[in-house]
């Protein structure tokens, strides 16, 4: 069965730093982009950025209200994608989910998704 | 950057009656587009791809059509389960936006 877990959110303060992590389990994770894709409460999704697999180059792609801000890796020894949130910001407050790409796709279809953790930035 | 615009942005539909939600890209992606549902509290599920292809285990009563800058999602026969919202995605070029989102609800 295909899981993805999504941890590392929480209260943070404007301007700090928070690395969110997705556990997966289920496939071969190293064949697949992951994406990172967030929800502002109350509001619509927004993709945030993915990572492609290392057979592609295990290149990086993000949205620009999060660019030069935000950095995706992966671990496929350890079947984990992450995501370092830098200088955050009150608007980077939402639901963050790590979603599962289609193989052979990169920024979609996104198949599996994890449950989502919350990141809540404030003072 | 593309920009996805769905349409109504709420539906309000009675039990087993047809609901058909829109969705329309400024400029074409092919047929490089899917449909997802989300319930309160929920993670989005992946309904629809390439326009048309049903994702696994999803109902027949859920029926994706168009290409190039309009497209639509039909639920034949709408069921208490389906009162949700629904977004679209393009992922034919990047960035990948989502639209705004549908909401059917109960009539």
């Amino acid at each position: 069965e295909v899981q993805l877990v999504e941890s590392g959110g929480g209260l943070v303060q404007p301007g700090r730093s928070l690395r969110l992590s997705c556990t997966t389990s289920g496939f071969l994770f190293g064949d697949f982009a992951m994406n990172w894709v967030r929800q502002a409460p109350g509001k619509g999704l927004e993709w945030v950025g993915f990572i492609r697999s290392k057979t592609y180059g295990g290149t990086t792609e993000y949205a620009a209200s999060v660019k030069g801000r935000f950095t995706i890796s992966r671990d496929d020894s350890k079947s984990i994608a992450y995501l370092q949130m830098n200088t955050l910001k009150t608007e980077d407050t939402a639901v963050y989910y790590c979603a599962r790409a289609l193989m052979w796709f990169n920024y979609g279809p996104f198949d599996y998704w994890g449950q989502g953790t919350l990141v809540t930035v404030s003072s | 950057e593309i920009v996805m615009t769905q349409s109504p942005a709420t539906l309000s539909v009675s039990p087993g009656e047809r609901a058909t939600l829109s969705c329309r890209a400024s400029q074409s992606v092919s047929s490089n587009l899917a449909w997802y549902q989300q319930k309160p509290g929920q993670a989005p599920r992946l309904l629809i791809y390439g326009a048309s292809s049903r994702a696994t285990g999803i109902p027949a009563r859920f029926s994706g059509g168009g290409s190039g800058t309009e497209f639509t999602l039909t639920i034949s026969s709408l069921q208490s389960e389906d009162f949700a919202i629904y977004y679209c995605q393009q992922y034919n070029n990047w960035p990948p936006p989502f639209g705004g989102g549908t909401k059917v609800e109960i009539k």
